[in-house]
């Protein structure tokens, strides 16, 4: 089992919608990190939160230490949100990135 | 565009080639990192430097070498790499190192998709 699990691993929705990612982690961490990875490869950093909730624009990060769980939410869903977003705690064993599989959303117009 | 820059973007290469990997960053950080990402897999953290030492070999294969001349610069040595390696290959640098003592925003390249026949 990873340390790290997304959730869903794919994701299809309607211009427009409401969308949900989530984050569930095992291990203690300092920081959680949510990046976006479009086709082609290259990775933003979106958000770095420690605890409670972070907004930018149209995208929203919150994390729930006790039950190490975060979400990912986007209002008001584009075609341009299309990528895949990935969850990394920095933190387990080694205090290094541990990354989760990432969830691929494609937002149709 | 992060500030790290990576080349080539794209590698195709023979089991018995020697190729090199480069990565630059503008961003005045202290910590460069190699990730391998491969289908179906989440990133793997595969070397971390710190002030130009490696502090971190996360048991990677000594076909790939990495070297860092100085906190800018990050290459990865390639030589008789097996088709298995073929993956996209991404730089990053943040300002201090990521880990227990603080958690610092990693900044990514654009990646080097290789291919290894």
């Amino acid at each position: 089992k990873n340390e790290v699990e997304q959730s869903p691993q794919n994701l299809t929705a309607q211009e427009g919608e409401f969308i949900t990612i989530n984050c569930s982690y095992s291990v203690g961490i300092s920081a959680l990190h949510w990046l976006q990875q479009h086709p082609g490869g290259g990775i933003v950093s979106l958000f770095m939160l420690s605890s409670g909730k972070k907004k930018h624009g149209r995208l929203i990060a919150t994390i729930n230490i006790q039950e190490k769980h975060s979400s990912l939410h986007i209002t008001a869903s584009h075609p341009r949100d299309s990528a895949v977003y990935i969850c990394a705690v920095s933190g387990g064993s080694q205090g290094n990135l541990i990354f989760g599989k990432g969830t691929k959303l494609s937002v149709k117009p | 565009e992060t500030g790290v820059t990576q080349t080539p973007r794209h590698l195709v290469m023979g089991m018995t080639n020697k190729k090199s990997l480069k990565c630059e960053q503008h961003l005045g950080h202290n910590a460069m990192y190699w990730y391998k990402q491969s289908a179906k897999k989440p990133l793997e953290l595969m070397f971390v430097y710190n002030f130009k030492e490696q502090t971190e070999n996360n048991s990677v294969p000594s076909r790939f070498s990495p070297e860092c001349p100085n906190s800018s610069h990050l290459f990865l040595h390639l030589h008789t790499l097996q088709p298995e390696d073929s993956a996209l290959y991404l730089c990053a640098s943040s300002q201090e190192p990521t880990g227990w003592a603080g958690a610092d925003t990693q900044y990514f390249g654009p990646g080097t998709r290789l291919t290894v026949l």
